[in-house]
């Protein structure tokens, strides 16, 4: 079993539809999740992270986090075109090193 | 806040060559870190560095790798008699503790 597995699409919405990203983790131990967007051949971008169980929102993005679960989504509102890009779930692992260990990747494709 | 900085952005060799990639963290990141990216996969962690101290790597770090952060500031990244497998993207992302850690454009290597 991979420690981080994600969908690897692609997901396609329609502009202006809700793209729902979701990511699950094996390491009950995780603490911190991250999000980070990756346009072909440029590096990961981060654009939510999360700690606690629930919902953090920032603009058109909603990072949802269940440890019970251990489930980690992402929600885009609104998708634009610009959106378009394969999305990273990235689980911080316990220990000292706080090293990032990710899934594939989720490639998201928004359609006019 | 000037990023992550990453040189070169490409480097093209023959198999069997030393190669040496630097990075420069955002000013005040104590945490350094390298990943290495092929491609359809999520980055895969290398190793770590807390200022100057190298505190974890990655089984994948064959002994062809070595990494360096003299006095706690650029790090370098050097593969020994680089074989074919070696071609990847090779990120590295910086942070403070208990912060995000942002990522360089990263270095393309390609293998010929």
């Amino acid at each position: 079993q991979k420690e981080v597995e994600q969908n690897s699409g692609p997901l396609s919405v329609p502009e202006g539809a809700i793209a729902s990203l979701n990511c699950t983790y094996s390491d009950r131990g995780s603490q911190s999740f991250f999000w980070y967007r990756q346009y072909s051949g440029k590096s990961p971008e981060l654009i939510m992270f999360i700690y606690s169980n629930g919902d953090k929102e920032d603009g058109r993005f909603t990072a949802q986090l269940n440890k019970a679960s251990q489930y980690v989504s992402l929600l885009i509102r609104d998708s634009q075109p610009s959106d378009s890009a394969t999305y990273l779930c990235a689980v911080e692992n316990t220990g000292t090193a706080s090293k990032l260990t990710f899934g594939t990747g989720t490639r998201l494709q928004v359609t006019l | 806040d000037t990023g992550v900085s990453q040189n070169p952005r490409h480097k093209i060799t023959k198999r069997g060559q030393n190669v040496t990639f630097r990075c420069d963290p955002i000013s005040e990141h104590n945490r350094l870190y390298w990943y290495r990216q092929t491609l359809g996969q999520g980055p895969e962690f290398l190793t770590y560095f807390q200022n100057e101290a190298q505190l974890e790597k990655s089984r994948l770090l064959s002994d062809r790798f070595s990494a360096e952060r003299p006095k706690g500031s650029f790090s370098t990244l050097e593969i020994q008699r680089t074989e074919q497998g070696d071609s990847a993207m090779y990120l590295c992302a910086s942070s403070l503790q208990r912060q995000p850690q942002h990522f360089g454009d990263g270095t393309r290597l390609s293998i010929l």
